[in-house]
């Protein structure tokens, strides 16, 4: 079956504006979650959807927002867009919330890689 | 924030060699996984191992965990060079999400 799906996969946006990435989880998978990666700070948790409720959030400020929809696919936005806001956006899905269970396995899309300039 | 470190940073071999990285985390957890990325690309999941497990395989993966000295091992058997690319550990703790190490990147050469 068909893995997690990130659009777009690369895009150049100039400060001030906002954007807005889409994420498609593995079908059956009802939590989806974001992470930033940048080469200074690694891997960063964003947030994390389950069943359309934002389950836990990150230390990111609030111009860094999301939303699941009934078929579990996801959109996150960021706003007034900052140059070190430039990184590869990571959607992972699975099929509990993370915490669920020790079994709970996490797979990722191929990211978005965001430019701002 | 970084849960843990991965040691080595960086780690350099042959092909058919083993390569062995560690994961060394801070908090209690609920599950490791390790996971590859190559440059550029998003992340394949390689291994999930629970906190009352030991050891797992999958392949030429061989995945040790010791809670009592909060670390992990990941061995790669028979390195080839389509294993080049960064490892990264996660752990899971109680009520977290996905907290990661900074990675360690392997290159192979043949």
């Amino acid at each position: 079956k068909a893995g997690v799906t990130q659009t777009p996969r690369y895009l150049i946006k100039t400060r001030g504006q906002q954007v807005t990435l889409s994420c498609s989880p593995i079908s059956g998978h009802r939590s989806v979650s974001w992470y930033q990666q940048t080469p200074g700070q690694g891997l960063q948790f964003l947030f994390e959807y389950f069943s359309e409720t934002q389950r836990n959030k990150g230390n990111f400020p609030g111009r860094f927002s999301g939303r699941q929809f009934s078929n579990s696919r996801s959109e996150m936005n960021v706003s007034t867009l900052e140059l070190g806001d430039s990184a590869l956006y990571l959607c992972a899905s699975s099929l509990e919330w993370t915490g669920a269970h020790s079994g709970n396995t996490i797979y990722f899309g191929e990211g978005s890689w965001l430019t701002v300039v | 924030s970084q849960q843990g470190e991965e040691d080595p940073q960086a780690l350099s071999i042959q092909e058919g060699e083993n390569a062995t990285m560690n994961c060394s985390y801070k908090t209690s957890i609920n599950n490791l996984q390790w996971y590859r990325q190559n440059s550029g690309r998003g992340l394949v999941h390689l291994i999930l191992i629970r906190s009352n497990e030991r050891e797992k395989h999958s392949g030429r993966l061989r995945v040790t965990l010791d809670t009592s000295k909060k670390s992990s091992s990941l061995l790669i058997t028979a390195s080839r060079a389509a294993d080049t690319a960064s490892y990264f550990c996660a752990t899971i703790g109680p009520g977290t999400a996905l907290i990661f190490g900074k990675g360690t990147t392997l290159s192979v050469s043949s």
